[in-house]
């Protein structure tokens, strides 16, 4: 089945630090959501890609959905306490747009 | 734009009990719900999608007996658990589509089956 690839599983860096979290698949696929969870929370949608080789910024974040269609990143700059969570891609397929989430990935802030 | 609400957000119930969590799309109407299920340090795991008006369609492995859910408008999908047992102890997301691309989740509701 389709698959997304998010690795590590988690990481670690000091507050300020820029991080780059990268996902990929075998798959080709025409959109690309990126989401966050927190703690006891739902997933909260951080940014959206819908064309090749687009690049799309909300805020500190930045987000590219690759150009062959198979991957895509999403930059986080000048990192803060409260970008802990955990960092989820996620592609929608189907009829129904089901999403193919990534395993995400687990982002530790230290101050 | 694009908020979702679920109720409650922490349920305990007794093991044989039905329990039922409401999702509803505040600001927009939703063409699709979702529901999903989420185990500790896991990724989402979907349950089932429905429309307005329509039967649900479950994933493969998912009680419909069990799970009853239910799409009575455009902004209002419930999800029933019935006969709960402390297996069926999760963390319970909803999520609402408008355009049928991007997903849109509620805070999740705390199930414990004592």
């Amino acid at each position: 089945g389709q698959q997304l690839n998010q690795s590590p599983q988690s990481m670690f860096i000091q507050e300020g630090e820029d991080v780059s979290m990268n996902c990929t698949s075998s798959s080709i696929f025409n959109t690309w959501l990126w989401y966050k969870q927190d703690p006891g929370e739902g997933p909260v949608l951080l940014i959206a890609l819908y064309k090749a080789g687009e690049l799309t910024s909300n805020g500190r974040l930045t987000a590219q959905f690759g150009i062959t269609r198979k991957d895509s990143f999403l930059n986080i700059s000048a990192s803060i306490p409260s970008d802990v969570g955990i960092y989820f891609c996620a592609c929608p397929t189907g009829a129904n747009s089901k999403l193919t989430f990534g395993k995400g990935i687990t982002l530790s802030v230290r101050p | 734009g694009a908020v979702v609400s679920q109720h409650p957000s922490r349920v305990i119930c007794k093991s044989g009990t039905s329990v039922k969590i409401e999702c509803r799309s505040l600001d927009f109407q939703a063409t699709t719900m979702f529901w999903y299920r989420q185990f500790p340090k896991k990724s989402l795991m979907l349950m089932a999608t429905s429309n307005e008006g329509s039967k649900a369609t479950y994933e493969q492995g998912v009680e419909k007996d069990k799970f009853l859910i239910n799409h009575a408008s455009l902004t209002l999908s419930t999800l029933t658990v019935t006969s709960a047992h402390p297996e069926d102890s999760s963390f319970y997301i909803c999520s609402a589509s408008r355009t049928g691309v991007e997903q849109y989740f509620g805070p999740g509701t705390r199930l414990t089956v004592t």
